[in-house]
């Protein structure tokens, strides 16, 4: 079964502050992205990586992937209010012929004024 | 807007009632998923169709748990005798092919009393 661990589980910040969201499995996906998810809203997709070690920058959001593909990291430099929200991984199953997508555990990040 | 609508937004039953939940997708993409999701917890695959056909159905959902998708367009997740422990909200998600990114409605929050 593949299992994917977030952490920190919840991050209370500064606005301004720096901050790194892990994403971590013992198996290998062929691809990993990156939601975001507002309270009663769907999550909405913000990148996916697929390539081991490919880095993608959004604005101020840094996104790498592992490269044995295992693991991923999100990285917001000078964090604002807007950034608040739950932080999700997918990975894409490596099982050959289906589209099954499994998310991680989730990050709670809250960014106060 | 995502194009992937649900209905209803919320729905309150009592413990032993049936509800069925509906999910439009954007018409072009063959795959759709549902997933549920509990409290600050990333969502848990339950099943997904290419087209018509059911693919892949997650081995943590029960008997009481049924979806469908008739013509390869709208989908139907059913409950049979809801228990309290189904409260939950209940996410769809299509996928755009070229890039394997998922599109999620906003959900159907479902209150088992």
């Amino acid at each position: 079964t593949q299992l994917l661990e977030q952490s920190p589980q919840f991050l209370s910040i500064q606005e301004g502050e720096n901050l790194t969201v892990y994403c971590n499995s013992s198996s290998v996906f062929s691809s990993l992205q990156w939601y975001r998810q507002e309270p009663g809203e769907g999550p909405v997709l913000l990148v996916t990586v697929v390539t081991g070690g490919e880095v993608k920058k959004l604005k101020r959001l840094t996104f790498q992937f592992g490269d044995a593909r295992k693991d991923s990291s999100l990285h917001i430099t000078a964090a604002q209010p807007g950034d608040t929200g739950l932080y999700l991984c997918a990975g894409k199953s490596t099982t050959s012929g289906t589209y099954k997508y499994i998310f991680g555990t989730g990050t709670r990040l809250k960014v106060l004024a | 807007d995502t194009g992937v609508s649900q209905d209803p937004r919320h729905k309150i039953t009592k413990r032993g009632q049936n509800v069925t939940f509906r999910c439009d997708p954007i018409s072009e993409h063959n795959r759709l998923y549902w997933y549920r999701q509990t409290l600050g917890q990333g969502p848990e695959f339950l099943t997904y169709f290419q087209n018509e056909a059911q693919l892949e159905k997650s081995r943590l959902l029960s008997d009481r748990f049924s979806a469908e998708r008739p013509k390869g367009s709208f989908s139907t997740l059913e409950i049979q005798r809801t228990e309290q422990g189904d409260s939950a909200m209940y996410l769809c998600a299509t996928l755009e092919n070229s890039y394997n990114e998922q599109f999620f409605g906003p959900g159907t929050r479902l209150t088992v009393l």
